[in-house]
């Protein structure tokens, strides 16, 4: 579960153009998950979450998906603009009582105008 | 209106020399974390409060300590910096597990340099 690297993905798009995130998480027995939003010099920024009880999740221009058999999770942005530039990051909850977040390694999201 | 709030922002020590960062909080949250983020990296659980009980993960250094006086409180000390220590420190809050969100809120972090 811990994340590693020191080199952070990145997934380029044209402003307008939908953005898949994809995050492979480690523990099978996980039952939440967040997706973290991250601008330069700022804390991580909450966008949305899902239980492991459901397997697709939408807010406001973004879809949450969970595949538990392949413990595989992805974000959804439609229509990507300027501001949604960042680093994003999966954050598993793997503790007893559901206090112990592990964070994937994160990709940078760059929007092309 | 700042929920989170991490004081200072930037802070520089020496190595070796104890440092305080604080966090404090508005929402009133049973759980206290504090993580270290450094460059290019993703946040890393050092410890967290539930309540007055502290959790701390097995690899965090006997170097980072934590205290937390009050509910709104809670203090990250390194006691002997080195080089390595230098990096983002965030705190985050959630709520009690049994009201049914377990949300993080974090804070806008610390940034520590150690010369």
């Amino acid at each position: 579960g811990e994340s590693v690297g020191l080199h952070l993905p990145t997934l380029s798009v044209q402003e307008g153009d939908n953005s898949i995130i994809n995050c492979a998480y480690s523990n099978s027995a996980s039952d939440y998950f967040i997706w973290y939003k991250q601008e330069s010099g700022k804390g991580p920024q909450f966008i949305i979450d899902i239980r492991s009880n459901m397997d697709k999740r939408q807010g406001q221009r973004v879809t949450v998906l969970l595949n538990k058999t392949v413990k595989h999770l992805s974000l959804q942005i439609a229509a990507t603009q300027p501001g949604d530039s960042a680093v994003y990051f999966c954050a598993e909850n793997i503790g007893n009582y559901g206090q112990n977040f592990v964070f994937g390694p994160g990709t940078r999201l760059s929007v092309l105008p | 209106d700042a929920m989170v709030i991490q004081n200072p922002r930037y802070q520089v020590t020496q190595f070796g020399k104890p440092v305080t960062l604080s966090c404090s909080q508005t929402l009133n949250h049973n759980v206290m974390y504090w993580y270290q983020q450094k460059s290019s990296q993703a946040p890393k659980l050092l410890f967290h409060y539930y309540d007055k009980d502290f959790n701390n993960e097995a690899d965090t250094p006997d170097n980072f300590q934590s205290r937390r006086p009050n509910t709104s409180f809670c203090f990250l000390d390194i006691r002997s910096p080195g080089l390595g220590d230098a990096a983002m420190y965030l705190c985050a809050t959630s709520r009690d597990p049994g009201q049914g969100s377990d949300t993080q809120y974090f804070g806008p972090g610390t940034r520590l340099t150690v010369l």
